[in-house]
């Protein structure tokens, strides 16, 4: 859905570095997913928050965290970066109720590393 | 974990014909069945989704049928048009695990 917001666009890191990027979901929305979309591939699960707390964390190293806020935006961190760390990394917005599944993706944030 | 196989990974269809994406899953908890459309640079789009207790859905010229028995779910598009010329992913998730485990995608192309 458009009303979810990433920071930034595109990002360009040297290999060893750390990068921080940043979600807001759908206004009301309660829960931030992160994924990771290698070019050519289907997104990958990162990471889960719903009210500030990890839900579920995905088959990614410890190089990789997250957090929520109270404001329910998202930050995405990862260190010592790899060439390998190259993607799209996609922040899905999702209310979520116990009938209500539907998680709606932003843009990404096309991270480069060299 | 769930596994997600989607077939076939590229379809070439003429404008107006009929185009059919199939994915199967591992995982028999897995209760909802999303598919997303995703155009060259753009975030994935949710299209259509699926829930277990339904065995099919349509929304104009998009459909999706579930077999829960055999573990398998198909995007049907009718009447194709230029516009519907996207890489489309098929997903699949339990009801209160939000992880969405994906397909691999399949790249349509509509010829006018």
């Amino acid at each position: 859905d458009a009303g979810v917001t990433q920071s930034p666009t595109h990002l360009i890191k040297t290999r060893g570095q750390h990068v921080t990027l940043r979600c807001s979901p759908i206004s009301g929305h309660k829960s931030v997913s992160w994924y990771q979309q290698v070019l050519g591939q289907g997104p990958q699960f990162i990471f889960q928050y719903y009210e500030k707390e990890e839900r579920g964390r995905g088959n990614f190293p410890d190089r990789f965290s997250a957090r929520q806020f109270p404001n329910y935006s998202s930050e995405l961190n990862v260190n010592a970066l790899l060439l390998g760390d190259s993607a799209l990394y996609l922040c899905a917005s999702s209310l979520p109720t116990l009938t209500t599944y539907e998680q709606y993706f932003g843009p990404g944030t096309r991270l480069t590393v060299t | 974990g769930e596994n997600v196989e989607q077939h076939p990974s590229t379809l070439s269809v003429q404008e107006g014909d009929s185009a059919v994406i199939k994915c199967t899953y591992s995982d028999s908890a897995s209760n909802y069945f999303p598919w997303y459309k995703q155009e060259l640079g753009k975030r994935p789009q949710l299209i259509i989704d699926i829930r277990s207790n339904v065995g099919e859905k349509k929304d104009q010229r998009i459909a999706v049928t579930l077999n829960k028995t055999a573990k398998h779910f198909s995007l049907h598009i009718t009447e194709t048009q230029p516009e519907d010329s996207a890489v489309y992913f098929c997903a699949a998730s339990k009801g209160n695990d939000y992880k969405l485990s994906f397909g691999a995608g399949t790249t349509v192309t509509v010829r006018a």
